[in-house]
C-alpha cells in the first residue's frame, strides 16, 4: 500500500496570513503516460463529511476559493491556503488514487491564531 | 443535484453483522465508482472498499474477508454488509462516489455511525 504523511499535525496561523500543509507518499503518485499526479485534497470540518478540494495535485474543483492551491510531483506536495480566513477552520487530508488501494493522509488541523 | 444518503448504522455487539446502505439520487450508482470511507471517533479517514461499474471489487486489509461491498441497480442503491465485526470497526461509514477509475472521491454522503460494543 502506499503510505501518506503529513506535516504538521496542527497549526495555528493568524486571519490573513498563509497556510502551508504538506504530503508526502511513499511511492511516486506521478503515472508518466500522461504526466499526471494522482494526489487530492481534502477538507472536512467538524460533523461534516469531507470535500474535495483539489485534484490531479493542483486542479481546484469547481466553487473552491483561488485562495486554495496545491502544488508538487512525485512524492512531494503543498496545499497552500494564501490568506486565512476564518471558514476555512478545519482538518485537510492529501489521498492517493494512483493505487486501486485508496490511502489518506493522517490529516492537518488548522485553527486560527 | 448529486445527493448520498447512507443509513443502516447502529449499535452491534463484537462478532455481529450490520447491512449498511448507500441511497443515490442525481447519477447512477452503476455508472460510477463507489466506494466506502470510515472514521473512527476522533481519527483520520480510511478508505474501506469500492466497487467498480464493471462490478470488480477491492478491500482494505482491514476488512478483507469480513465486509462485502456490493449494489442492486434497480434501486440505485449501494450497500456494505459487515460481519465478524470487532470494536476497531466503529467508526462513520461514508459512501462516496468517482466517477471514473483512478480519479478522486467528488461525492460523498453524511454518514452513518457504526458502533460495536458489548
Amino acid at each position: 500500500d502506499i503510505v501518506m504523511t503529513q506535516s504538521p499535525d496542527s497549526l495555528a496561523v493568524s486571519l490573513g496570513e498563509r497556510a502551508t500543509i504538506n504530503c508526502k507518499s511513499s511511492q511516486s503518485v506521478l503515472y508518466s503516460s500522461n504526466n499526471k499526479n494522482y494526489l487530492a485534497w481534502y477538507q472536512q470540518k467538524p460533523g461534516q463529511p469531507p470535500k474535495l478540494l483539489i485534484y490531479w495535485a493542483s486542479t481546484r474543483e469547481s466553487g473552491v476559493p483561488d485562495r486554495f492551491s496545491g502544488s508538487g510531483s512525485g512524492t512531494d506536495f503543498t496545499l497552500t491556503i494564501s490568506s486565512l480566513q476564518a471558514e476555512d477552520v478545519a482538518v485537510y487530508y492529501c489521498q492517493q488514487y494512483y493505487s486501486t488501494l485508496l490511502t489518506f493522509g493522517p490529516g492537518t488541523k488548522v485553527d486560527i491564531k | 443535484e448529486v445527493q448520498l444518503v447512507e443509513s443502516g448504522g447502529g449499535l452491534v455487539q463484537p462478532g455481529g453483522s450490520l447491512r449498511l446502505s448507500c441511497a443515490a439520487s442525481g447519477f447512477t450508482v452503476s455508472s460510477n465508482y463507489m466506494s466506502w470511507v470510515r472514521q473512527a471517533p476522533g481519527k483520520g479517514l480510511e478508505w474501506v472498499s469500492v466497487i467498480y461499474s464493471g462490478g470488480s471489487t477491492y478491500y482494505a486489509d482491514s476488512v478483507k474477508g469480513r465486509f462485502t461491498i456490493s449494489r442492486d441497480n434497480s434501486k440505485n442503491t449501494l450497500y456494505l454488509q459487515m460481519n465478524s465485526l470487532r470494536a476497531e470497526d466503529t467508526a462513520v461509514y461514508y459512501c462516496a462516489s468517482s466517477p471514473q477509475r483512478d480519479t478522486p472521491l467528488d461525492y460523498w454522503g453524511q454518514g452513518t455511525l457504526v458502533t460495536v460494543s458489548s
